[in-house]
């Protein structure tokens, strides 16, 4: 159990075009969901929280306008690049907080979408 | 500022050898995770450590937690080319988690 999916699993797009990146809990409901971004070599940075219904919240630096956040279901948030630019090319990585846990540390990983912008 | 820094940052060795592992801060934490994630691939839990001092096994994997909680390691015995990965810790208690820097292993048959 407790597996979470994104889709797709890597895409290419030109630059100033949007990109929408889908992450689903598949046997868990999510209260909350997380994104993170990993560049080559680094480590995960949290770009956001976001939770089902409500607006996300952003970590300081990353812009909201860009990454436009929705959470609709307790299954599905999603995360859209708008007008991507090359420097927006990286891993992106959702992870699920499931309802049923007392720990919002609880977090189970999706397996990462690639994003290359030309 | 990087809350939590790993060291060493890159690690090449041979199979059979023994490893170690750490993740230092200057902040105490409610508990600490270890993952590992490998290329392409989204973060794998190992263990959590929440007790200062704690000392968890899995199987050749060894974690401990400082007595300060602010630090733990992580000690493979008799390393495996099937280990082979990015290991990450992960602080709690911010109401998310903070990842450290990384430790990337590259076991060699």
């Amino acid at each position: 159990g407790a597996v979470v999916s994104q889709h797709p699993s890597w895409v290419i797009c030109k630059s100033g075009t949007s990109v929408k990146i889908e992450c689903r809990s598949l046997d868990f409901q999510a209260t909350t969901m997380f994104w993170y971004r990993q560049f080559p070599k680094q480590s995960l940075m949290l770009m956001a929280t976001s939770n089902e219904g409500s607006k996300a919240t952003y970590e300081q630096g990353v812009e909201k306008d860009k990454f436009l956040i929705n959470h609709a279901s307790l299954t599905l948030s999603t995360l859209t690049v708008t007008s991507a630019h090359p420097e927006d090319s990286s891993f992106y990585i959702c992870s699920a907080n499931p309802l049923r846990t007392a720990s919002q540390y609880e977090q189970y990983f999706g397996p990462g979408t690639r994003l290359t912008v030309t | 500022t990087q809350l939590l820094e790993q060291s060493p940052q890159f690690l090449s060795i041979q199979e059979g050898e023994n490893l170690t592992v750490y993740c230092n801060s200057s902040s105490v934490f409610s508990s600490l995770q270890w993952y590992r994630q490998e290329p392409g691939e989204g973060p794998v839990l190992l263990v959590t450590v929440v007790t200062g001092g704690e000392v968890k096994k899995l199987k050749r994997l060894t974690f401990q937690f400082g007595d300060a909680r602010k630090d733990s390691s992580l000690h493979i015995t008799a390393a495996q080319p099937g280990d082979t990965g990015l290991y990450l810790c992960a602080a709690t208690g911010f109401q998310k988690l903070v990842f450290g820097t990384g430790t990337r292993l590259l076991v060699s048959p």
